[in-house]
């Protein structure tokens, strides 16, 4: 049990499909981060929220819209994916501040596949 | 920011002690190593962290060169189940934290 849960575990979409995926942790954290992960390469960065306001956005396309309601939940909303989106996507959450207090936890992860 | 080096891949006989080595000569004295592996598949599991000084806990031993150009992680018993990837991390300052970057990591591979 990693305190940080999410749905759904896979997913299979269509490029005109839009779907959501959910994130949530139990572990009293206030910031929430979210991560691709494609076939052999690095995790890469691409949302953060801090106290439930987004503090950074890497150049990540429009058709991925995340979406923080409160610290313990985040979802990323998809609409027009592209077959190159199909990867695992890593939810995390820490503490927010002060340097050496700001461990990650992770989720699971949603394995995507685009059609 | 501070980068890191590690090896790609290591292997270990299960049993043995697995000591895996990081290089970090550009950190900078308030940034701390951390240390995370991945299971094939699974989200990244965090593991360690230190600044300076030589940490312990149920999972692994951390090493800190005196200098902390370099670290060294390491799992006293070895066994199958410590199969993955482990990532050395000295995380970047950001908008009032520190946010880790994610390398290729060093692929351990413990053998019977």
């Amino acid at each position: 049990e990693t305190g940080v849960t999410q749905t759904p575990r896979h997913l299979v979409m269509g490029m005109t499909n839009k779907k959501s995926l959910k994130c949530e942790q139990h572990l009293g954290h206030n910031a929430m981060y979210w991560y691709k992960q494609s076939a052999k390469k690095p995790l890469e960065l691409m949302f953060v929220y801090s106290l439930e306001e987004r503090v950074e956005n890497n150049s990540v396309p429009s058709r991925f819209s995340p979406e923080c309601p409160n610290s313990s939940h985040l979802f990323l909303h998809l609409h027009t994916l592209q077959p190159e989106d199909s990867a695992l996507y890593l939810c995390a959450s820490s503490q927010w501040g002060q340097a050496g207090d700001n461990e990650q936890y992770f989720g699971p992860g949603t394995r995507l596949t685009v059609t | 920011d501070a980068k890191t080096t590690q090896p790609t891949s290591m292997d270990c006989a299960e049993g043995r002690a697995a000591n895996l080595p990081c290089n970090h000569s550009t950190i900078s004295g308030n940034e701390y190593v951390y240390w995370y592996r991945q299971i094939h598949s699974q989200g990244p599991q965090y593991i360690i962290h230190g600044l300076k000084n030589n940490e312990t806990n149920e999972m692994a031993s951390l090493i800190i060169t005196e200098d902390r150009k370099s670290s060294t992680l390491i799992l006293p018993h070895a066994t199958l189940r410590d199969t993955a990837v482990y990532y050395c991390i000295v995380s970047r300052a950001s908008g009032g934290s520190y946010i880790p970057t994610f390398g290729r990591g060093t692929s351990l591979i413990v053998h019977p």
